[in-house]
């Protein structure tokens, strides 16, 4: 059964840092993986999709990686902007319908 | 930019009252779907819709749900009997790719059971 865990729970960060979001996933026999954003009482905006096949997708300030071996993924966000502050989920899927999610990590981004 | 509609955005109901929540998917997406999210709690998968019919459930999803696309646009989740651990966002998603691709959320449904 897949276990989505995300680290640390919540970030602050002042403006312009780069930072990373952690998502670890139990088992290596993943389908893909995603990354959304979630704004508070407002629903899921998929961000990044990383296919088995692919160790990384970028998308402008974003760069997700996966590592299917070591059951991790990594969201990178370069030049963080006030705006970025949400809640970042990461979602495994097993090649079933079913998306896996973690519990997410809230980031502030202060200005 | 198309998007997945959810009506109504907040639902408040009485325990035991039926409630239909109604979602209108992206037009040209084959794939449906229904997650929910207990306050404080990860977004957890219900079930997912494909060719009219159920095509995976959780162990949540039990005889109190069901599923319908009814005309050619709307997709509902229908719990018959809500308790009041049925209290959550309730996120439609539709997907033109299926197999956890590509997916588009809408901006969900506040159900509180009183």
């Amino acid at each position: 059964k897949q276990e989505v865990t995300q680290i640390p729970a919540a970030l602050s960060v002042p403006e312009g840092e780069n930072l990373v979001l952690n998502c670890s996933f139990t088992d290596s026999a993943i389908y893909n993986l995603q990354w959304f954003r979630q704004d508070p009482g407002k629903g899921l905006t998929s961000l990044l999709l990383i296919q088995s096949s692919q160790r990384e997708q970028t998308s402008g300030r974003l760069n997700a990686s996966l590592d299917k071996s070591s059951g991790r993924s990594t969201l990178y966000i370069a030049a963080s902007q006030p705006g970025d502050s949400a809640t970042y989920l990461c979602a495994g899927g097993g090649g079933s319908e079913k998306l896996v999610f973690g519990k997410g990590t809230k980031l502030t981004v202060n200005p | 930019e198309p998007e997945v509609t959810q009506t109504p955005s907040h639902q408040v109901t009485q325990m035991g009252q039926e409630v239909i929540l109604r979602c209108v998917p992206i037009s040209n997406h084959l794939y449906f779907y229904w997650y929910r999210q207990i306050l404080g709690q990860k977004v957890e998968f219900l079930v997912s819709f494909y060719n009219n019919e159920i095509s995976e459930k959780s162990e949540i999803f039990d005889d109190q749900f069901s599923v319908e696309r009814p005309d050619g646009s709307n997709f509902t989740l229908k719990i018959r009997s809500t308790k009041l651990e049925d209290s959550a966002m309730y996120f439609c998603a539709s997907s033109e790719l299926g197999q956890g691709r590509g997916y588009t959320f809408g901006s969900g449904t506040r159900l509180t059971v009183v």
